[in-house]
């Protein structure tokens, strides 16, 4: 295990439903990140806090909602997704913000969202 | 555009034996370069780090070396086992403080390791 959990590990919702995707990390680190991983596509960067804030919004969708209550739990709310959003969802954490340091990246398992 | 292009696309060994799998970028400036292993149904863990002043380092059975010069990168698995089925991503970091987004993802390479 990596110290980063999400919940849950597989998700199908229908396009006008509304859920939230969890994740938790118990390394004690400042930045947390959520990523999208399409089939056969490199994984996209689409959040980032750091110590809470949050520092990056890659121009994703406002159907795609973050929440980062604490340093150790990150929220990805859902509504009124596509069928292209399918995909799954990874969750990371790095002690500071990760870039031209060479800090580690932690990720979760995932979460694998089906949108029908 | 910053760009991580992987070779080959897919790879079936036999077990036992080795392989070694390719990354070129054209990310610049550049800071370090990353190899992560992501088992399917599973988030990618990192195999090693590498700086520009690096240039090769190991981590048990993988070893991985950088050309800064050429830009080019590769990860050597010896005497492959069939947990190291999986795929293998390449990651490169701009040089600019540029926080997270300043990773670059490539697409990876599919491993497959047959008994």
């Amino acid at each position: 295990e990596t110290g980063v959990t999400q919940t849950p590990r597989h998700l199908v919702m229908g396009m006008t439903n509304k859920k939230s995707l969890k994740c938790e990390q118990h390394l004690g680190h400042n930045a947390m990140y959520w990523y999208k991983q399409s089939a056969k596509k490199p994984l996209e960067l689409m959040f980032v806090y750091n110590f809470k804030e949050q520092t990056e919004n890659n121009s994703v969708p406002s159907r795609f909602s973050p929440e980062c209550p604490n340093s150790s739990h990150l929220f990805l709310h859902l509504h009124t997704l596509q069928p292209e959003d399918s995909a799954l969802y990874l969750c990371a954490s790095s002690q500071e913000d990760v870039g031209e340091n060479n800090e580690k990246l932690f990720f979760g398992s995932g979460t694998q969202l089906s949108v029908l | 555009k910053n760009q991580v292009e992987q070779s080959p696309q897919s790879l079936i060994i036999l077990e036992g034996k080795n392989c070694t799998l390719q990354c070129n970028y054209t990310v610049s400036p550049f800071s370090n370069l990353r190899w992560y292993k992501q088992d399917t149904g599973r988030g990618p863990v990192s195999l090693t780090i590498m700086t520009f002043s690096e240039n090769t380092k190991s981590n048990g059975r993988y070893t991985a070396t950088l050309d800064a010069d050429t830009k080019q990168s590769s990860l050597h698995i010896t005497a492959s086992q069939l947990s190291d089925s999986a795929s293998y991503i390449c990651v490169v970091s701009l040089y600019s403080g540029g926080g997270a987004d300043g990773l670059t993802f490539g697409k990876g390479t599919h491993l497959i390791i047959q008994p």
